[in-house]
């Protein structure tokens, strides 16, 4: 079973709009990270944000956001005002505490912002 | 502010040949991981490494793969006898403590194999 699942392979967004990357997690661990990476095509990984099963608050780092429902198990990525350099692959990840620290990956989405 | 770098940037192959990727972590950090991306697919762990020895690794790391840190900085991801299946694009990562994040992530190398 896939323990992150990014339904949208690929997302579309005008500049200066806000977008959300969805990602879904399944775990028992009561205790874990969520994570965003970004992945422009030049290759690197880049860490956006991070977000603790026992955060009381959603993350932020600047423009980013993580909308995170517990309940629902799921953690979604909000980029608010957009810009073009965001178009890049967007990866959602998750570490459980309980047994490996080692993330695992969703599969991820596209993104692609339009002038 | 510090990075791990990765060399080559680019590494071209004829099948079954030895490759050797190189990896330098950040200097204060002491866990080290490789991890690998196939063109279009999603990232995998490959193993992680710490005091000297291999502390964790996945299905993906059989015997034609192995790590070595040779000396204080550099980190090596080997393969013995390259697969055409072996093309991808390889990421060093560290971190300073096993829990801590985020682990940061080299450019990564893509490895070719003809």
């Amino acid at each position: 079973a896939q323990k992150i699942t990014q339904t949208q392979p690929g997302m579309f967004v005008q500049e200066k709009e806000a977008v959300t990357l969805d990602c879904t997690y399944d775990t028992s661990d009561p205790s874990y990270g969520l994570f965003w990476y970004k992945q422009p095509s030049s290759g690197e990984m880049i860490f956006l944000i991070y977000q603790g099963s026992y955060d009381q608050q959603n993350a932020t780092e600047g423009r980013y956001s993580l909308n995170f429902q517990k309940a629902r198990k799921s953690a979604n990525l909000v980029i608010s005002a957009s810009q073009l350099g965001d178009s890049a692959m967007y990866f959602c990840a998750m570490r459980e505490s309980g047994g490996s620290y080692i993330p695992t990956f969703g599969r991820g989405t596209s993104l692609i912002v339009h002038p | 502010e510090p990075e791990v770098t990765q060399t080559p940037s680019h590494q071209v192959t004829q099948m079954g040949q030895e490759v050797i990727l190189r990896c330098v972590p950040i200097s204060n950090h002491l866990y080290f991981y490789w991890y690998r991306q196939i063109l279009g697919q999603k990232v995998e762990f490959l193993v992680s490494f710490y005091n000297n020895e291999i502390s964790e690794k996945s299905e993906i790391f059989d015997d034609q793969f192995s790590v070595e840190r040779p000396d204080g900085s550099n980190f090596t991801l080997k393969i013995r006898s390259t697969k055409l299946e072996d093309s991808a694009m390889y990421f060093c990562a560290s971190s300073a403590h096993l829990d801590n994040l985020p682990q940061h992530f080299g450019d990564g190398t893509r490895l070719s194999i003809l």
